[in-house]
């Protein structure tokens, strides 16, 4: 099955902690991105990456990182500088040209989401 | 800053109605635009994508585009109790693969 796919489903952090969240495609999409989801409100952009070994920081990505080294993977590291990383984190993939029959051209589609608590 | 409305909700509409939901976008260079479902807890699964003019008609859900009045919504036909969701609306940004999400409209459908 083609998918996206995250790890792990829930997420505890302790303060002053790194931690890293796993996000793995197999659709062959070469844009790959991270956003955070807070209560109630919609969807910011921390992350995009176009292409391998390439990403641009999105709208929140204070006290985040991400790295691109290979076309299926896109991890997010929640850095101790994040200071309110409580949300829900949900990673999507899209592809950059057309698409095929199936498949509508740039359609950005989701993983099942990482819930992180900080204790 | 390029934004995407959409009014909040809840929107309540009884079992069988039909349900309208609205968008309205900043960016006239945008070209690709999407209505995602998202249950409570859930990640958002695209519902419709459109690009150009007009109706585009997918099941019981027809995406409504107007650049002009850079205006994108979605009517869900014959609602049904497990259409209650929240509907997020986004819009793909000219000239990168960026997207702009909206922050839903709850919709409650009233068995």
């Amino acid at each position: 099955d083609g998918g996206i796919t995250q790890s792990p489903k829930y997420l505890f952090r302790k303060e002053g902690q790194n931690v890293t969240l796993s996000c793995e495609q197999n659709l062959n999409h070469d844009a790959m991105y991270w956003y955070r989801q807070d209560p109630g409100q919609g969807l910011r952009l921390i992350y995009y990456s176009q292409i391998v070994n390439d990403f641009q920081k999105g709208d929140i990505a204070e006290g985040y990182s991400v790295s691109r080294e290979k076309k299926e993977s896109f991890p997010l590291t929640v850095t101790s500088a994040q200071k309110n990383p409580t949300a829900f984190y949900l990673c999507a993939s899209s592809t950059r040209g057309a698409g095929g029959q199936k498949t509508p051209p740039d359609t950005q589609y989701f993983g099942p989401g990482t819930r992180l608590t900080v204790l | 800053q390029k934004e995407v409305e959409q009014n909040s909700g809840p929107l309540s509409v009884p079992e069988g109605a039909i349900a309208s939901l609205n968008c309205t976008y900043s960016d006239r260079g945008s070209q690709s635009f999407f209505w995602y479902r998202q249950y409570s807890g859930k990640s958002p699964e695209l519902i419709m994508s459109i690009y150009s003019n007009g109706d585009k008609e997918d099941g019981r859900f027809t995406a409504q585009l107007n650049k002009a009045s850079q205006y994108v919504s979605l009517l869900i036909r014959d609602s049904q109790p497990s259409d209650s969701a929240t509907y997020l609306c986004a819009v793909r940004t000219s000239g990168t693969y960026k997207y702009i999400f909206g922050t839903g409209t709850r919709l409650k459908v009233l068995a």
